[in-house]
């Protein structure tokens, strides 16, 4: 069972400029979570999708956006790069979307994109 | 809001020991989850290991145990029997009961090596 896919891996932008990155899902999971790995803020929150549905957002500018297509795939933008862009983007895929009384769920990771901004 | 800190930016071992890494977090909430996940260097982070705060047994998996304290908001990772491939960051990570699955709060982490 292939796992989850992220494209490009490695990617040097200027700023001003803006990019799109890419997330597969394993196969049947429908949820799909974004995070932004940095050595000083560490793992944030960007948001996650389900079902083409934004379900939660984190504490991010307007410059990030994302979106999920029919087939779970989803693809996170980021619009006006600043150097503080600079980070490993993390994709992260689940079964469901919501947890329930039992199901705890596992977040199946990505080898992430990592974004150099020049 | 939940915080989760993780107080040691680095930690090592010798194989074959016992180690163990500190992780406490802040929340209001009574119900919630507690995972500690690995992140290799150049490789994808995978679960070690998840606790539910309403179950009190400590989970274990294999050579990683956890000891949850609720009270004192308190959740560390025992790695026994210590292997070279055990050298990862390591984090410890919060998610709300019955919240968004994708929504994980993750500490700073802790930085493990692996003395041959």
């Amino acid at each position: 069972k292939a796992g989850v896919t992220q494209t490009p891996r490695y990617l040097i932008k200027t700023r001003g400029q803006q990019v799109t990155l890419s997330c597969s899902p394993i196969s049947g999971h429908r949820s799909v979570s974004w995070y932004q790995q940095t050595p000083g803020q560490g793992l944030q929150f960007l948001f996650e999708y389900f079902s083409e549905t934004q379900r939660n957002k984190g504490n991010f500018p307007g410059r990030f956006s994302g979106r999920q297509f029919s087939n779970s795939r989803s693809e996170m933008n980021v619009s006006t790069l600043e150097l503080g862009d600079s980070a490993l983007y993390l994709c992260a895929s689940s079964l469901a979307g919501w947890t329930g009384t039992t199901n705890t769920g596992e977040l199946f990771f990505g080898e992430g994109s990592r974004l150099t901004v020049l | 809001a939940q915080t989760v800190t993780q107080s040691q930016p680095e930690m090592s071992v010798q194989e074959a020991e016992t180690v163990t890494l500190s992780c406490t977090y802040d929340t209001s909430e009574s119900d919630y989850y507690l995972f500690w996940y690995k992140q290799p260097p150049s490789r994808q982070m995978i679960l070690v290991i998840r606790q539910e705060a309403y179950k009190q047994q400590n989970a274990t998996e294999n050579r990683f145990s956890v000891n949850f304290q609720k009270a004192a908001k308190s959740f560390s990772l025992k790695i026994s029997d210590s292997q070279l491939g055990d050298a990862a960051m390591y984090f410890c990570a919060y998610r709300t009961y019955g919240g968004s699955q994708g929504n994980l709060i993750f500490g700073k982490g802790t930085k493990l090596s692996v003395k041959p």
